[in-house]
């Protein structure tokens, strides 16, 4: 079955405390995956697009990097105003969005 | 900047009553859709459009229909409210993208959602 799964749902880290997020996928045919950061009430904001594997892309304190079964979001020396939920989606013959990451960052 | 602006941040309504949300972009994009979010399911895609008047069904479009009349413009419209329906709902568009195909290797740009509540 076709799915895309997030890991771990919830996350806590201290400020500065570096980690990675993880989405982890089963479709064939993959024709983009994205990253998305979601604020309590808002919409989803789009982060990065990841076509292939090998390929990497970084905004300030987030990298996000993808292999053929998964990408990881790399969060370096983290902000309090990085705590959000972050959403990863697939699209290949079908559009998938997994259940998202939970992410507080601690002062 | 994309902007995508869903006419109500709040809605009530009624059982059985027909609900109309809207959206509107103004970055030309060839596909919109509707999503709806509950906790702990994500978001589930209801219909997409990926040209006027074109649409197709996602993975749960019972009890729902959309109209895209306008390239920018994209409704979705409850038919007969039920309390199940109560969610947030959300619009996104997103450009056409390499290769004709109704799902686009394009990011989806989003509104801020509308939150329905049924009673």
């Amino acid at each position: 079955e076709d799915q895309v799964t997030q890991s771990p749902e919830a996350l806590r880290l201290q400020e500065g405390e570096s980690s990675s997020l993880n989405c982890s996928y089963t479709v064939s045919g993959l024709r983009g995956l994205f990253w998305y950061r979601q604020d309590p009430g808002k919409g989803p904001e789009f982060l990065f697009t990841l076509y292939s594997a090998g390929e990497e892309k970084e905004k300030e304190r987030l990298k996000a990097t993808l292999t053929k079964k998964e990408s990881f979001l790399h969060i370096t020396a983290p902000k309090p105003e990085d705590s959000a939920t972050y959403l990863c989606a697939v699209t290949s013959n079908q559009f998938y969005f997994g259940t998202g990451t939970s992410l507080t960052v601690i002062p | 900047d994309v902007k995508v602006t869903q006419s109500s941040r709040y809605l009530v309504k009624r059982t059985g009553e027909k609900v109309f949300l809207e959206c509107v972009q103004d970055m030309d994009h060839e596909n919109m859709f509707w999503y709806r979010q509950d906790p702990g399911l994500g978001l589930r895609l209801i219909y997409f459009s990926y040209d006027v008047k074109m649409k197709e069904k996602g993975d749960i479009p019972e009890g729902y229909s959309v109209s895209r009349e306008k390239k920018e413009r994209f409704s979705l419209i409850l038919e007969s409210a039920s309390t199940n329906q109560t969610s947030m709902y959300l619009c996104a568009s997103s450009r056409e993208g390499q290769g004709y195909s109704a799902y686009s290797n394009q990011p989806q740009h989003f509104g801020d959602g509308t939150r329905l509540s049924i009673l």
